[in-house]
């Protein structure tokens, strides 16, 4: 069984689109995150949620909006899709909030905005 | 700020040989985790080895040790007895105690070469 898993593995839409993608962790953690890598492989939190409540929301438009409805599951969802984008967007997960806490990540969904 | 360095875009080694990652940090946070992390060309992210601010002794797991010297800020990792499956690319990371997030360097690409 995958621990980390996401849906949908590659995703491509048009610019303006609204766009969801989903996140499940069966590993029992109660903190997931979401990451995203550029075309440079430079990777960036966007947000954490930590049983349910928010508690990292870094410098993301306000088009990004995640959803928490249970410690298993984050969701991000993007409105008016832009070409900038297009990126790859990783979901994680660690057992608690704590700074030597291992971050287990899912495998990636590959957002290409045309 | 918090600020990770690594200062090789791309490394060559021949299988069955060792090779050194450099990576260095930059926190005045006394309690801080740094992480490495593999993404091969398929493009998880999976965890390798980690290191905790007050560890006395370097991580090590099987083939990968983590030279840490704290006084230098600098977290290496070693890959010993290299094989073609460590073609990926590195990623060096930290988190601190009051910032949960990970912080990730720009990542080192490995060849192996038979």
């Amino acid at each position: 069984d995958t621990a980390v898993s996401q849906t949908p593995k590659y995703l491509v839409t048009q610019m303006g689109n609204d766009k969801s993608i989903k996140c499940e962790q069966n590993l029992g953690h109660d903190t997931m995150y979401w990451y995203k890598q550029d075309s440079k492989k430079f990777l960036k939190i966007m947000f954490s949620y930590n049983n349910k409540e928010l508690i990292i929301n870094e410098t993301v438009p306000n088009r990004f909006s995640p959803k928490s409805p249970d410690k298993a599951h984050l969701n991000l969802h993007i409105n008016s899709l832009e070409l900038g984008d297009s990126a790859v967007y990783f979901c994680a997960s660690s057992q608690i909030v704590r700074a030597g806490e291992t971050q287990y990540f899912g495998p990636g969904t590959r957002l290409l905005v045309l | 700020a918090q600020k990770i360095t690594q200062t090789q875009p791309g490394m060559f080694v021949q299988e069955k040989e060792a090779v050194t990652l450099d990576c260095t940090y930059d926190t005045s946070d006394p309690s801080y985790g740094l992480f490495w992390y593999k993404q091969p060309s398929s493009g998880e992210m999976i965890f390798l080895i980690y290191q905790g601010s007050y560890d006395q002794q370097n991580a090590t797991e099987g083939r990968y040790s983590l030279n840490f010297q704290k006084a230098r800020k600098s977290a290496n990792l070693v890959i010993s007895a290299s094989q073609l499956g460590d073609s990926a690319m590195y990623f060096c990371a930290m988190s601190r105690s009051n910032d949960y997030k990970l912080s990730f360097g720009a990542g080192t690409t490995v060849t192996v070469r038979a």
